[in-house]
């Protein structure tokens, strides 16, 4: 069965201050995977793919299949980054669903 | 403005009652989604639906359950056999399945608690 695994509840960090939120997923395939992002009195919504390879708001994500993870970095925290942040994984064509991890919430301190 | 529209924000209802929550979407999406995200749960599936008239179990449908009359609406009846309904209720589409192409949309979300 496939699971993700965000092993911290919340990460506080200093503004300026690199980020790092940590996902770690388990699929026997080649998944795809996502972060997705609520911000406070926001829906959810999709920040990033890794097949996308991009960077979006300073955020980027490598997939490491070695290590099954797909941490979520960017190098310089920001005030607005505060947010609850969920890593999604998609295993594969037909299965209409994405598995998410529990999320993390960030706390960027001024 | 275009997206999913879910209604109503907050509802409560009595032990024993049933109560749906409706879905809307004009994204001309195939594909509809109810999660539940409880604190510190994540997202957890209840069912999808690819197309109209058609609709799967996901993780957690016991206690719940949905049609797909209409492209567009995708309304979800929380039965008095879900024996832990007070939860956050996220509506989502996307236009095919959640392959790499078609990214999935999520609606405000309902506050539903059993009192």
């Amino acid at each position: 069965a496939q699971r993700v695994t965000q092993p911290e509840k919340l990460l506080s960090v200093f503004k300026g201050a690199p980020v790092e939120l940590k996902c770690n997923y388990s699929y026997s395939g080649s998944p795809e995977l996502f972060w997705y992002v609520q911000y406070s009195r926001q829906r959810l919504q999709l920040l990033l793919r890794h097949i996308s390879r991009e960077s979006i708001k300073g955020f980027t994500a490598d997939l490491n299949k070695g290590e099954t993870s797909f941490h979520l970095k960017k190098p310089f925290a920001q005030e607005e980054d505060s947010a609850m942040y969920y890593c999604a994984l998609y295993s594969g064509a037909g299965s209409y669903q994405l598995t998410f991890g529990k999320g993390t919430k960030l706390s960027v301190i001024p | 403005d275009g997206g999913i529209t879910q209604s109503p924000k907050y509802l409560f209802r009595k032990e024993g009652q049933n109560v749906t929550l409706s879905c809307e979407q004009n994204l001309n999406h195939d594909a509809m989604y109810w999660y539940r995200q409880d604190p510190g749960q994540g997202l957890r599936l209840i069912y999808y639906s690819q197309i109209v008239n058609d609709f799967q179990k996901g993780d957690i449908a016991e206690g719940y359950s949905v049609s797909r009359e209409k492209k567009e609406s995708f309304p979800l009846t929380v039965t008095s056999a879900q024996k832990n309904p007070t939860a956050f209720y996220l509506c989502a589409s996307s236009m095919g399945d959640t392959n790499s192409g078609n990214t999935i949309y999520f609606g405000e979300g309902s506050w539903l608690t059993v009192v």
